[in-house]
């Protein structure tokens, strides 16, 4: 399954399907993004980094892809797991090295 | 290494009265950042602190709303005279260092939140 920037922020998937969560952002000098995970009642979990001298970065089970030309950002899941099911966020680093959100994704994941 | 502390977790204030929440950063970090969460929404930065100075309080409005980070002690945010407005979970988080693009410790450290309800 996908999602294609913020306008669809739900996304449903079968269990042990991958999943890509994409992200837009909005300032071409941004050099640090942050994917986080937000489980309800909860506050945000990092979940891997990138820095704008990369293009991809993998860690376990997840890899994050940077396109610096159209400003877009994804995470990709492998073998989503119902333990994945909550709100993504992807932020990128402002000039104090506060971080600006986007709106979310709410991945659910269907046993 | 505790992570960083916000308390209370939920908070129930009337029209008017003041709302006080604390975040205690992690051991090592010198950095406090605070955000606003409402439903549905992404997280809103509102001030950041280091230890005695507020650097940057752009997002944070102008009225009724302060932070502080004294040299012993939590951060503090207070919001006076609430508003069902104001409604929100507030997250703090912390980090070692102001930045630096290759530096390797500059990921924020988030909080639980505090759920503050106005009625």
């Amino acid at each position: 399954g996908e999602s294609v920037g913020l306008h669809l922020p739900t996304l449903s998937v079968q269990e042990g399907d991958n999943s890509i969560i994409n992200c837009a952002y909005s300032n071409s000098a941004s050099d640090y993004f942050i994917w986080y995970k937000q489980e309800s009642g909860k506050g945000p979990q990092f979940i891997i980094d990138i820095r704008s001298n990369m293009d991809k970065r993998q860690g376990q089970r997840v890899t994050v892809l940077l396109n610096k030309t159209v400003k877009h950002l994804s995470l990709q899941i492998a073998a989503t797991q119902p333990g994945d099911s909550a709100v993504y966020f992807c932020a990128e680093r402002g000039r104090n090295n506060d971080m600006r959100f986007g709106a979310g994704t709410r991945l659910t994941v269907k046993p | 290494n505790a992570g960083v502390m916000q308390n209370p977790r939920h908070l129930v204030r009337r029209r008017g009265q003041e709302a006080r929440l604390r975040c205690s950063p992690m051991k090592g970090h010198s950095h406090v950042y605070w955000y606003r969460q409402l439903p549905e929404e992404g997280l809103k930065f509102m001030v950041y602190l280091q230890k005695e100075n507020i650097i940057d309080e752009s997002g944070m409005p102008k009225e009724r709303f302060s932070a502080e980070f004294p040299k012993e002690g939590p951060s503090i945010l207070r919001i006076q005279q609430v508003v069902r407005g104001d409604s929100a979970a507030y997250f703090c988080a912390s980090s070692p260092l102001a930045g630096g693009i290759f530096a390797g410790t500059d990921t924020q450290y988030f909080g639980p939140g505090t759920r503050l309800t106005v009625l």
